[in-house]
């Protein structure tokens, strides 16, 4: 089974507007922790934002919010005031914690293109 | 701060030919990962480091591929005769090691490798 699932391949929105990114994600460890990075066409992966699985509140990182739904295990991204700049492959990923490793799973990533 | 540093940022060499792929690391973190990413296969982690001894390996593809990390500042990715069908982006990444699951990596810009 896959351990994180991004379900949208691609994804429009005009510039200025809000758009939801969809993460969900399966553990059956009680610590973990979701990651969010981009990759725009250039290449390279910048992290955006973390949610720890203790964490009660939503992360949020300027125009970057995470809507984490523990009970649905969804982790989704929320990128309000969207920019051109915005455009990039967004990929979710998660790190579990009860075997103590240190690996990140990572999702397919969604590809994201802001309009003007 | 300096980021991640990846060298050579491209690399075009011939079937059989060893390539020799380079990190410098962040000051100060602890955890060294080498990603491949790939079209078909996404994001996969080849090997890391912790404090400059290799943790997991059971990502590298075969015995072509071979990693070190001679001290805290560098490391290596090498293959060994290389093959067109390694033909990939060579991410390498670190982290602080400040806790399981709470840890954050950080990606070098990547090494764009095309085994011709």
């Amino acid at each position: 089974a896959q351990k994180i699932t991004q379900t949208q391949p691609g994804m429009f929105v005009q510039e200025k507007e809000a758009v939801t990114l969809d993460c969900t994600y399966d553990t059956s460890d009680q610590s973990y922790g979701l990651f969010w990075y981009k990759q725009p066409s250039s290449g390279e992966m910048i992290f955006l934002i973390y949610q720890g699985s203790y964490d009660e509140q939503n992360a949020t990182e300027g125009r970057y919010s995470l809507n984490f739904q523990k009970a649905r295990k969804s982790a989704n991204l929320v990128i309000s005031a969207s920019q051109l700049g915005d455009s990039a492959m967004y990929f979710c990923a998660m790190r579990e914690g009860r075997r103590n490793t240190d690996k990140l799973i990572f999702g397919t990533g969604t590809r994201l293109q802001v309009f003007p | 701060d300096a980021g991640v540093i990846q060298s050579p940022r491209h690399e075009v060499t011939e079937m059989g030919q060893e390539v020799t792929l380079r990190c410098k690391p962040i000051s100060g973190h602890d955890y060294l990962f080498w990603y491949r990413q790939t079209m078909m296969r996404g994001l996969e982690l080849l090997i890391y480091f912790n404090n400059n001894v290799p943790i997991d390996d059971s990502g590298m593809p075969e015995d072509r591929f071979s990693a070190k990390m001679p001290n805290a500042s560098f490391s290596t990715l090498k293959i060994q005769p290389s093959e067109p069908r390694d033909s990939a982006v060579y991410f390498c990444a670190s982290s602080p090691g400040t806790g399981v699951f709470t840890d954050t990596q950080y990606f070098g810009p990547g090494t764009r490798l095309t085994v011709l």
